[in-house]
């Protein structure tokens, strides 16, 4: 039973255009969503966040949007830029703390 | 900068033998994890700890334990290692339970 699922395990997108990436989730009761990226033989470096109270959150060139009628997160890069190729983790928690994964997304940023 | 680290890059081990996993964070923080990543899997949870001596099951725990005897450090165990325990191990920490967790670098293992 997979409760969030990223569903495009791929995507490519042109240097300097936006990148969207998107993510659904099955539990209501998920309060704090998190988007994390992770580059070949590293761990997973966090991004952004956002609590269940709020719709927007932005830090920079990334934005996380929350649409919670309909169970869905997106991150958006704009510019994208080479140096964001790699693989995109969305997660949620309910307020004990554990994450629940998707699946990941990787993306490419061609020059 | 939180720091947090394990003790193998990469493992190759066979069949049947018990495999330490050991990962140490440097920033005092409660809460420890330990995930697997698979190709079109994602992050699964194994195990969890809020504090010393405590530990949680997480999604996928069987074929693994774990002990946090200090703080700082929280070791994954695989009692008789099998193939299917091939994968990318990682450990993450956070200071409390709703915050962001911070992840090591990983540990690939290889199960002959």
């Amino acid at each position: 039973d997979q409760q969030v699922k990223q569903n495009s395990p791929s995507l490519s997108v042109q240097e300097g255009r936006i990148s969207i990436l998107n993510c659904d989730y099955t539990n209501s009761m998920f309060d704090y969503f998190l988007w994390y990226k992770k580059y070949p033989a590293e761990g997973p470096t966090f991004l952004i966040s956002i609590s269940s109270i709020k719709d927007k959150n932005e830090d920079g060139r990334f934005t996380v949007f929350l649409n919670k009628s309909a169970k869905h997160l997106s991150l958006h890069i704009v510019p994208s830029q080479p140096g964001d190729s790699a693989v995109y983790f969305c997660a949620a928690s309910v307020n004990t703390g554990k994450l629940i994964f998707g699946q990941g997304t990787t993306l490419q940023v061609k020059p | 900068d939180v720091k947090v680290t394990q003790s193998s890059r990469y493992l190759v081990k066979r069949t049947g033998e018990k495999v330490f996993l050991e990962c140490v964070q440097d920033m005092d923080h409660e809460n420890m994890f330990w995930y697997r990543q698979d190709p079109g899997l994602g992050l699964r949870l194994i195990y969890f700890s809020y504090d010393v001596k405590m530990k949680e099951k997480g999604d996928i725990p069987e074929g693994y334990s774990v002990s946090r005897e200090k703080k700082e450090r929280f070791s994954l165990i695989l009692e008789s290692a099998s193939t299917n325990q091939t994968s990318m191990y990682l450990c993450a920490s956070s200071l409390r339970r709703q915050e962001t967790q911070y992840f090591g670098p990983g540990t690939r293992l290889l199960v002959l």
